[in-house]
């Protein structure tokens, strides 16, 4: 079965200091990765997506993620962590070639930067 | 604003009520969502509508009942919901073209409880 896992409940890290936010995935062929932030009583809102190419991908408030074909990985990253980060984060992954229409979530990873 | 608009925000009902939610985006997309999301687990994937035909339905229990009238609406019909129905429903619209990898764009939600 297709999934994506995020194995990692919730992530700790003083702000000013660097922060990963780990993802894995099971999903066949080369699928899309997405990386979506959701704050308290909001929707998800879309962070970054890598499609093909450089394994680094840059996305939006300076978040970066690194895709890792071997690993299937595709970990979310910041040098340095801000209090206004502390959000719950969702890897996303589309398989190609579906249509376009199945996005697969994983659980998602609460962080709490703290000041 | 974030483009997709979904009333109301908060709604509590009965078992045996009947409502419906709304669903409105800005955005000029051609593929709207519903999706449910429940705590520590992936956001599940309840129906989408490409060009305002049902293309995925999700094994979705018959009381829920979506409706896509046009490109830019999309409704969710409640009726007899269970208790374990309480969650946070999510619209997404978005742009699919050839390639799929479009992201999704989100609304706020609205938080369903059922009593």
């Amino acid at each position: 079965a297709q999934s994506v896992a995020q194995p990692e409940d919730q992530v700790n890290v003083a702000e000013g200091n660097p922060l990963t936010v780990k993802c894995t995935y099971s999903v066949s062929g080369n699928p899309y990765l997405f990386w979506y932030v959701q704050y308290p009583n909001r929707g998800l809102q879309f962070l970054l997506k890598y499609i093909t190419g450089d394994n680094l991908v840059k996305g939006s408030y300076g978040f970066e993620a690194e895709f890792n074909k071997s690993q299937t990985s595709f970990h979310l990253k910041k040098p340095s962590a801000l209090v206004s980060d502390s959000a719950l984060y969702f890897c996303a992954v589309r398989p190609r070639n579906t249509g376009g229409f199945k996005t697969i979530f994983g659980a998602g990873t609460r962080l709490f930067v703290k000041a | 604003e974030t483009g997709v608009t979904q009333t109301p925000r908060h709604l509590v009902m009965g078992m045996t009520n009947k409502k419906s939610l709304k669903c409105e985006q800005h955005l000029g997309h051609n593929a709207m969502y519903w999706y449910k999301q429940s705590a520590k687990k992936p956001l599940e994937l309840m129906f989408v509508y490409s060009l305002e035909e049902r293309v995925e339905n999700n094994s979705v229990p018959s009381r829920f009942s979506p409706e896509c009238p046009n490109s830019s609406h999309l409704f969710l019909h409640l009726h007899t919901l269970q208790p374990e129905d309480s969650a946070l429903y999510l619209c997404a619209s978005s742009h699919n073209r050839d390639e799929d990898n479009s992201p999704l764009h989100f609304g706020n939600g609205t938080r369903l409880t059922v009593t």
